[in-house]
């Protein structure tokens, strides 16, 4: 069964906004991950977050976890059009397979 | 250099034929995977393997066949291919494959089924 849920499913910014996707989830998790998917290419990753974590940051990329509220956010602020791409959560609850659930992802288009 | 890498990237065929996707990773990982991402970007597991051993093996028809020869390379031999086999796959890696580690991800086989 699907694991993580996106919303939006798509969004719409100009070039120095910041972007908010969220992320939902249905079970306990080890960690959640983010990825960029950039038309036509492999999934990167961006960031990853523990269960016992709150908050990460990597450059101007801020992830949030409520494991309470089983939901992750992740915050792209001064966005750039080189930041337009689809971006997906990824939930770990294996025990130790490294089984990865991703939702379907936001799209995010960044208009300069 | 690439560092997963998978061949070809866009394959077009005919419903009942057979055909393989070849995938190689560079990084000295010990785990790959195989990913399903259908046409509204849903991206489901499919296989796993670790160092050369099936550890996650997903609700996959058995026209869906991996196979690893070594632990660098994981290649899907699919057969009897159907309309609703059209998707782009996508090999990944990761280190141990033990949870808690990000994966590498390939460019990604479109397959198209007519």
């Amino acid at each position: 069964s699907q694991q993580g849920e996106e919303d939006p499913q798509a969004l719409s910014i100009q070039e120095g906004e910041n972007a908010t996707m969220n992320c939902s989830y249905k079970t306990s998790i080890n960690n959640l991950q983010w990825y960029r998917q950039n038309s036509g290419r492999g999934l990167v990753h961006l960031i990853l977050i523990r269960s016992n974590e709150r908050e990460k940051h990597s450059g101007r990329l801020r992830v949030t976890l409520d494991t309470s509220k089983k939901s992750s956010s992740l915050l792209i602020t001064a966005s750039r059009a080189a930041d337009t791409a689809s971006y997906f959560c990824a939930t770990d609850a294996s025990s130790n397979t490294g089984k990865l659930i991703f939702g379907q992802g936001t799209t995010l288009q960044v208009k300069p | 250099d690439t560092a997963v890498s998978q061949t070809p990237k866009y394959l077009v065929t005919q419903m009942g034929n057979d055909k393989s996707i070849k995938c190689e990773q560079n990084l000295g990982h010990d785990t790959m995977y195989w990913y399903k991402q259908d046409s509204k970007k849903f991206l489901k597991i499919m296989f796993s393997y670790n160092n050369k051993e099936l550890i996650i093996n997903e609700t996959v028809p058995n026209r869906f066949s991996p196979k690893s020869p070594d632990k660098a390379h994981l290649n899907l031999h699919i057969n009897s291919l159907e309309l609703g086999d059209s998707a782009v796959y996508f090999c990944a890696s990761s280190h141990e494959g033990q949870g808690g580690e990000k994966l590498f991800f390939g460019s990604g086989t479109q397959l198209s089924v007519l």
